[in-house]
Parts: structure tokens; C-alpha cells; sequence
């Protein structure tokens, strides 16, 4: 089983919608949560961390669930801008600076 | 600041050949990653440093790989021989010491634009 699993899409949404993106992590022990978003032939870009409580970032919000070891990505109103990959990725505190990325869900938004 | 450079961006050889990346990370930044990008496996985590010390080196995949941090400002990774299945994307990164932010630890990582390789 992969530490973080992501459905690989892609995910195909007219412009305006509401999509959202799940993930799940494997070990119970990981401190720091994290939406990375990598473009075709890109770098990755740390897009936004995520709190336990839930945090918000304009049309892009992030929900972490330590119980069931879910994360999940909405994007609102979404603009043609928004099509990239969205890694999702885990830190465990025992492992430093140690990032484990998830595969990446890919979006294409269509006008 | 330039961000994370690395060098070449673009590098084609054949079989056999050694092939050296280069990756100067941002100033400052005392942590420094090796990643390997390919379609079928994602990105994967090489080796990473710590104050040029390597930490983990799990992830390298056969002797044929290795890696130096000779100073806080330059790393190089390295394959003798090269194989075709090597062939990928290589990115270096590098973040600042461990640190929080309203009650979670935070770590970014800072990527640079990446080593397409190619081995034919």
C-alpha cells in the first residue's frame, strides 16, 4: 500500500464548478499536511497547508480528518487558471524534513 | 533570492555514459532533497541533507546512483553508468529549519525547475 494514495483522475470540470480532491495517508504518525500544485512540465509549488481545524485560502479550501487519515482539496468557482496536478503530501515528524507526495490527481477545467 | 537552481536543465546521453546534475539551493535553507519524477512511479524522494550531512538515503535505487553536499551552497547527483531507465525528471529542493505556523509544523519545500534526462 502507498503511504499517500490519491485518485490519479483526471478530472475533467467546466468552468465555475466545484470539484474536490481526496487523499489518504497510511501512517497514523504524520504531523504536517500539505496541497502541493505542480503544472505540465512544472516544478511542484507548495499551493497550501493543511490545519487540523480546517483552513481557507480564497476559493481554495482544505480539510484534514486524523481519524479516518483523509485530507481533502475544494476548489470553488474554478477558472481555466486551476488545471495543473494537485499533489497531496504528508510529513511525519520522526522523518525531519521528510516529504512523502502522493501521485497527484490531474484537473483540466474546460471553458 | 533566484530560488533553487539547478543545471543542466535538459541532458541526453547514451547507455553507459555518466551523467552529474547540479543543484545550488536557496541561501539560508539548511535542508536539501533529491527527487526523481517519472510517470509511472510519480515523484519519488532519492536522498535528502541536512547541514550537507546526507539523512536518508533510502530511496536511492542502486549503487549506481550517488550523491555529495561538499558545501551548504552546491549538491550533485550522480549515475555511473547511466541506463534507460533512468531516464526522468530530476528536481532538487530545499527548505529552512523546522518551524510552526498557527500550531502546525511547517516544512515548504522549495523546488527547482528540474534535470529532464534522457538515456538513450
Amino acid at each position: 500500500r502507498k503511504e499517500v494514495e490519491q485518485d490519479p483522475g483526471p478530472f475533467n470540470v467546466p468552468e465555475g464548478a466545484t470539484v474536490a480532491f481526496n487523499c489518504t495517508y497510511s501512517n497514523s504518525a504524520s504531523q504536517s499536511f500539505f496541497w502541493y500544485r505542480q503544472d505540465c512540465r512544472k516544478e511542484p509549488k507548495l499551493l497550501m497547508s493543511v490545519y487540523s481545524s480546517g483552513n481557507e485560502d480564497g476559493r481554495f479550501t482544505a480539510q484534514l480528518n486524523r481519524a479516518s487519515q483523509y485530507i481533502s482539496l475544494l476548489i470553488r468557482d474554478s477558472k481555466l487558471s486551476d488545471s495543473a496536478t494537485y499533489l497531496c503530501v504528508v510529513n511525519t515528524s520522526n522523518q525531519g524534513g521528510k516529504l512523502i507526495f502522493g501521485q497527484g490527481t490531474e484537473l483540466s477545467v474546460k471553458p | 533570492d533566484a530560488g533553487v537552481i539547478q543545471s543542466p536543465r535538459h541532458e541526453v546521453t547514451e547507455m553507459g555514459q555518466e551523467v552529474t546534475l547540479r543543484c545550488k539551493p536557496i541561501s539560508g535553507h539548511d535542508y536539501l532533497f533529491w527527487y526523481r519524477q517519472t510517470m509511472m512511479r510519480g515523484l519519488e524522494l532519492l536522498i535528502y541533507f541536512n547541514n550537507n550531512v546526507p539523512i536518508d538515503d533510502s530511496g536511492m535505487p542502486e549503487d549506481r546512483f550517488s550523491a555529495k553536499m561538499p558545501n551548504a551552497s552546491f549538491s550533485t547527483l550522480k549515475i555511473q553508468p547511466s541506463e534507460p531507465r533512468d531516464s526522468a525528471v530530476y528536481f532538487c529542493a530545499s527548505s529552512s529549519p523546522l518551524g510552526t505556523s498557527g500550531g502546525a509544523v511547517w516544512n515548504e519545500q522549495f523546488f527547482g525547475p528540474g534535470t529532464r534526462l534522457t538515456v538513450l
